[in-house]
């Protein structure tokens, strides 16, 4: 059972336009959700992150924004660059066994068009 | 600035044959984590351990064993590859165990087990 759903595998965008990329996650005692970016033949690294108390983050080119009512966060990205071709993954943390654990979404492919 | 290092970044394997994966750290993280990504799948956890001397169990353990016998380092064993080990696989480190805590991941070891 996936809780943490990213439901578009792929998506094309034109360089200067806007990127939204979307996570949906099932469980409501998720703590923390972080983005994430891979590009091949890479390790994920990180991008941006929101707290679950919080409705939007922003960091230069880059917002996160939560809506706890939908169980959806979204991540915008203006305006996207070539070097923003990658995967994204969506993470939820939540803490199990006294310890934090990361749930990730199966992860999205921006392609931006130049 | 090494980072996380995973050693080896390819293998294949016949089943039934045993390797070692190797990840090294030099961040000086307590928490360290064991993934696999499968296609149509987020990165699944294997096992983790929050600090020298422990591990657990995560998502999917089975067919795997770990040890951390150092701070820095964190192995992942597979004593008897089954085709359903083809993976790509990511270690990560954290600092601490903060829901908001960042992980770095290491480039990935992709394996085949025919």
């Amino acid at each position: 059972d996936q809780q943490v759903k990213q439901n578009s595998p792929s998506l094309s965008v034109q360089e200067g336009r806007i990127s939204i990329l979307n996570c949906d996650y099932t469980n409501s005692m998720f703590d923390y959700f972080l983005w994430y970016k891979k590009y091949p033949a890479e390790g994920p690294t990180f991008l941006i992150s929101i707290s679950s108390i919080k409705d939007k983050n922003e960091d230069g080119r880059f917002t996160v924004f939560l809506n706890k009512s939908a169980k959806h966060l979204s991540l915008h990205i203006v305006p996207s660059q070539p070097g923003d071709s990658a995967v994204y993954f969506c993470a939820a943390s939540m803490k199990t066994s006294g310890t934090y654990k990361y749930i990730f979404g199966t992860g999205t492919r921006l392609k931006v068009l130049a | 600035n090494a980072g996380v290092t995973q050693t080896p970044k390819f293998r294949v394997l016949k089943t039934g044959q045993s390797m070692t994966l190797l990840c090294a750290q030099d961040m000086n993280h307590e928490y360290m984590y064991w993934y696999r990504q499968d296609p149509g799948m987020g990165l699944r956890l294997i096992h983790y351990s929050v600090g020298e001397g422990t591990t657990a169990k995560g998502e999917v353990p089975d067919g795997y064993n770990v040890s951390r016998l150092k701070k820095q380092n964190f192995l992942l064993g597979l004593e008897s590859a089954a085709p359903s080990q083809t993976s790509v696989y990511f270690c990560a480190s954290c600092r601490a165990n903060l829901a908001k805590n960042i992980q770095y991941f290491g480039a990935g070891t992709r394996l085949s087990v025919l």
